[in-house]
C-alpha cells in the first residue's frame, strides 16, 4: 500500500521559500509509470494544481502557469521523497497544500495536508 | 484553460434519500487515447481528498456501490443512491485529459437534512 508522508514548516514570512516534502512508503520516486504531484486548497481558490516531477527517460517537470518561475519539483531518489519549493510568497500562497501520486490522469494517493500560512 | 462546473454548491440530503451532483467542463474531456478522465473524490471534515471514481465510472476498491459515476463529453455525475451519515463531506470532480493541467470543480457540500 502506498503513503505519502508530508513535512515541512506551517509558517511562512511573506517573501520567503516555501518549501515541503513529501516522502513514499511502498512506492519510487523513479517509477516510470508514475507523477507525483503537489495541489494546493484554500476557501478563495479551491482545489489547484500546483506541478509534478516524473521520470520517463529521464527527469521531466510540468508546472501550473500561474506560478511558473516561482515553483520548483524535485525528485530525491536517495530518500524516495520529492519536494516542493515556492519562493517569493505572498500572504495569497496560504493553504493547504498536497502531495498526491497520479497512476495516470488521476491522482489516486494523498498525502496529510500541510497547513501554510504566509504571515510576517 | 479548462473550466470544470459543479452542481449545485450545497446539497441537503434526507437519510437513506438518493443524492445526484452534476459537472460540466468548458472542453469535451475524450481523450485521444479514447479514454475519459474524469475523477470524483470525497473530503470528509479535517482530512484529504479521497478518489471514489476514476475515468467517469470506475470505482476504487473500498467504495460502496451505493456510489456510482456516469456521463460523457462534457456533462458528468456522480450519484449516491442511498445518502448514509458517512457521506457528509464536499465533493469534488477532477479533468486530467487536459495534460499537463489537472483542474477540479469548486466542490458540493452534502449534508444531512
Amino acid at each position: 500500500q502506498v503513503h505519502l508522508q508530508q513535512s515541512g514548516p506551517g509558517l511562512v514570512k511573506p517573501s520567503q521559500t516555501l518549501s515541503l516534502t513529501c516522502a513514499i512508503s511502498g512506492d519510487s520516486v523513479s517509477n516510470d509509470r508514475i507523477a507525483w504531484n503537489w495541489i494546493r486548497q484554500s476557501p478563495s481558490r479551491g482545489l489547484e494544481w500546483l506541478g509534478r516531477t516524473y521520470y520517463r527517460s529521464g527527469w521531466k517537470n510540468d508546472y501550473t502557469i500561474s506560478l511558473r518561475g516561482r515553483i520548483v519539483v524535485n525528485p530525491d531518489t536517495s530518500k524516495n521523497q520529492f519536494s516542493l519549493q515556492l519562493s517569493s510568497v505572498t500572504p495569497e500562497d496560504t493553504a493547504v497544500y498536497y502531495c498526491a501520486r497520479d497512476p495516470g490522469h488521476s491522482v489516486d494517493v494523498w498525502g496529510q495536508g500541510t497547513l501554510v500560512t504566509v504571515s510576517s | 484553460d479548462v473550466v470544470v462546473t459543479q452542481s449545485p454548491l450545497s446539497l441537503p440530503v434526507t437519510l437513506g434519500q438518493p443524492a445526484s451532483i452534476s459537472c460540466t467542463s468548458s472542453q469535451s474531456l475524450l481523450h485521444s487515447d479514447g479514454n475519459t478522465y474524469l475523477s470524483w473524490f470525497q473530503q470528509r471534515p479535517g482530512q484529504a481528498p479521497r478518489r471514489l471514481v476514476y475515468k467517469v465510472s470506475n470505482r476504487d476498491s473500498g467504495v460502496p456501490d451505493r456510489f456510482s459515476g456516469s456521463g460523457s463529453g462534457t456533462d458528468f455525475t456522480l450519484e449516491i443512491s442511498r445518502v448514509e451519515a458517512e457521506d457528509v463531506g464536499v465533493y469534488y470532480c477532477m479533468q486530467a485529459t487536459h495534460w499537463p493541467h489537472y483542474n477540479f470543480g469548486q466542490g458540493t457540500k452534502l449534508e444531512i437534512k
